[in-house]
């Protein structure tokens, strides 16, 4: 497929246990972005990664977030220590230029 | 404090109608503006852009008017369709900031088109 595809769809946990979350971007996009979207609530920027330039972790909401981008490609946002208002659907987006391509999220629910 | 404002939450209209959506933003140093249009279990898909420097942007049936300085910018979809039902996102960045990759979001609209 052309798109942004994440993994997996869905993924229930219990609170206290760490989840890794994946994003396969689209072939040749530089840039890739996290988001989530919590309950009732707009899209909430998490990290950007551009080439090989440093993230920006400014949106991650604590230490038990984490994300990496191996090769310029995959990426993987980990939680550690989840607690239940972790539970949200989780985006990956992926650019060349301006316009953010979107996959179709994972919803992650803390038990 | 949200900086990016959707006020209503729902809206319905009928097949080849006008939807006119809203959106207001409080950040003074947003100066691009996007429509996400998104379905049930799908990521979001960009639908229309505009940049400060316009008030009107067009796209066959999409048009997106930014009033500045009333921070205010709306989507007006023109003639309605069916297809059309699903929850529209605004969204704002900071170009010029060199912050143009951060989309701030509002929490959507959703919009059903009634056949």
């Amino acid at each position: 497929g052309a798109g942004v595809s994440q993994s997996p769809s869905n993924k229930v946990t219990e609170k206290g246990k760490d989840v890794e979350l994946r994003c396969d971007p689209i072939s040749g996009h530089t840039a890739l972005y996290w988001y989530r979207q919590s309950l009732g609530q707009g899209l909430e920027f998490l990290i950007y990664f551009q080439g090989n330039s440093a993230p920006d972790k400014s949106g991650l909401p604590s230490d038990r977030f984490s994300a990496e981008r191996t090769g310029g490609s995959v990426s993987t946002l980990t939680i550690q220590r989840t607690q239940q208002e972790d539970s949200a659907v989780y985006l990956c987006a992926s650019s060349s230029v301006d316009t953010q391509y979107f996959g179709p999220g994972t919803r992650l629910t803390v038990l | 404090d949200q900086q990016v404002k959707q006020n209503s939450p729902s809206l319905s209209v009928q097949e080849g109608r006008i939807s006119i959506l809203n959106c207001d933003y409080t950040n003074s140093m947003f100066d691009y503006f996007l429509w996400y249009k998104k379905y049930p279990a799908e990521g979001p898909t960009f639908l229309i852009s505009i940049s400060s420097i316009k008030d009107k942007n067009e796209d066959g049936r999409f048009t997106v008017f930014l009033n500045k300085s009333a921070k205010h910018l709306s989507l007006h979809i023109v003639p309605s369709q069916p297809g059309d039902s699903a929850v529209y996102f605004c969204a704002a960045s900071e170009r010029s900031g060199g912050s143009n990759y951060k989309l701030t979001f509002g929490k959507g609209t959703l919009l059903t088109v009634n056949p």
